[in-house]
């Protein structure tokens, strides 16, 4: 059975904290996504990765970095914490052929609350 | 830059009703699309995706159409069961995976 988990379901973490919110799927895909979702805004694609140490910037980079060192492991990272970055953060993951119908698979959701 | 509309953004019916949920989408280019469930506080489960080259899929209770020059997908749900409540999002693939806002359905009992 696929599986992409995010370790970090509920945190709450306050103005100015680093945060790192971390993703790990074992179906060996080259691809892996992060997302935020907004109530009315749908998901908006923060980074992605087509393979290790590659990352590419999404709709929404600024205020976020993100780490490849190995092929199942994505981390999202937030230098420095604001209240506008309080969200429901998706991961996601899929094999290199998207355009050809392999579907993306998404972990459960991590909801970071920054006060 | 493709942009993806779902309407009506909330929906509730009575058990058993067959009911339409609609996906538009402004550029036509596009690889495939999906259908996504998200249960409350979840991430999501995909449903059904359909290649560009197709017309509709099915699976069970649910049948995706697919009607690329309008830029038109539909999601129908047959004889809906109060475990279909969730939000429906679709994703249009192109040169990236663009989502909908959702909508969010409650079947009552």
């Amino acid at each position: 059975d696929v599986k992409v988990t995010q370790s970090s379901r509920y945190l709450v973490k306050r103005t100015g904290e680093k945060v790192f919110l971390e993703c790990v799927q074992d179906m060996d895909h080259e691809n892996m996504f992060w997302y935020r979702q907004d109530p009315g805004l749908g998901l908006r694609l923060i980074y992605f990765s087509y393979d290790v140490k590659m990352k590419e910037k999404g709709d929404i980079p600024e205020g976020y970095s993100v780490s490849r060192e190995k092929k199942e492991r994505f981390s999202l990272i937030l230098e420095s914490a604001s209240t506008n970055q309080t969200s429901m953060y998706l991961c996601a993951s899929s094999s290199h052929e998207l355009s050809s119908g392999n579907t993306i698979y998404f972990g459960e959701g991590s909801w970071l609350t920054v006060v | 830059k493709q942009e993806v509309t779902q309407i009506p953004a909330a929906l509730s019916v009575p058990e058993g009703e067959n009911l339409v949920l609609n996906c538009s989408f402004t550029d036509s280019a596009i690889y495939n699309l999906q259908w996504f469930r998200q249960d409350p506080g979840k991430g999501l489960t995909s449903l059904l995706l359909i290649q560009s080259s197709q017309r509709e899929q099915t699976s069970g209770r649910l049948n995706a159409s697919l009607d690329k020059s309008s830029g038109r997908s539909t999601l129908y749900i047959a004889a809906s069961q109060p475990g279909d409540s969730a939000t429906y999002l679709c994703a249009v693939n192109g040169n990236d995976m663009r989502f909908g806002a959702g909508t969010r359905l409650t079947v009552k009992p």
